[in-house]
């Protein structure tokens, strides 16, 4: 089955420590994103990449990086300088062929920071 | 300043009733609108979709209508089920600049009563 996975679903960190979600896609996607729900609110962009060795900042890059090695994996560090990492967050991809934009996500990493 | 909005928090119905979701838009580049659906600790899923070269999509229950004088989108579920209960995301993107990449409203959470 095709599709995107995130792990862990939940996860617990200290606060100080750097910590990396990870983000994995066989539908053969050239564009991936990571996005941070907060209660209440919307989906904000984090980080993109439209290619491999390639990413962008969103709106909320601050305290976040990401690579982008292989086509499949776009993993995220929240870093230390990240001030409230406490959220839900989703990583997702899409086509970059055609004129269809949706965005395929997967079922999302809770990172809790204590 | 937010470019997608989602006035309404909540929105509750009763079984087999019409469920209207708005969202309005302020970025004249935005040309692709989609609606996702989201339940709790799940990443959203894809819905439906509407070019800014059409002024409705129907797709089963669901129809999504744009209004691009107005900057406006709504969808419409008939007849609304107890399952459609969920958040539902309205989001836009510049597809011609920026191909998946789009900008979320903060969410409509629909309650529909059996």
């Amino acid at each position: 089955d095709g599709g995107i996975t995130q792990s862990p679903k939940y996860l617990f960190r200290k606060e100080g420590q750097n910590v990396t979600l990870s983000c994995e896609q066989n539908l053969n996607h050239d564009a991936m994103y990571w996005y941070r729900q907060d209660p209440g609110q919307g989906l904000r962009l984090i980080y993109y990449s439209q290619i491999v060795n390639d990413f962008q900042k969103g709106d909320i890059a601050e305290g976040y990086s990401v690579s982008r090695e292989k086509k499949e994996s776009f993993p995220l560090t929240v870093t230390s300088a990240q001030k409230n990492p406490t959220a839900f967050y989703l990583c997702a991809s899409s086509s970059r062929t055609g004129d269809r934009n949706e965005q395929f996500f997967g079922p999302g990493t809770r990172l809790t920071v204590l | 300043d937010q470019q997608v909005k989602q006035n309404s928090p909540s929105l509750s119905v009763q079984e087999g009733r019409i469920s209207i979701l708005n969202c309005d838009y302020t970025n004249s580049m935005f040309d692709y609108f989609l609606w996702y659906k989201k339940y709790p600790a799940e990443g959203p899923t894809f819905l439906i979709s509407i070019s800014s070269i059409k002024d409705k999509n129907e797709d089963g229950r669901f129809t999504v209508f744009l209004n691009k004088s107005a900057k406006h989108l709504s969808l419409h579920i008939v007849p609304s089920q107890p399952g459609d209960s969920a958040v539902y995301f309205c989001a836009a993107s510049a597809s011609r600049t920026n191909a998946g990449k789009s900008t979320f409203g903060d969410g409509t959470t629909l309650t529909v009563k059996p």
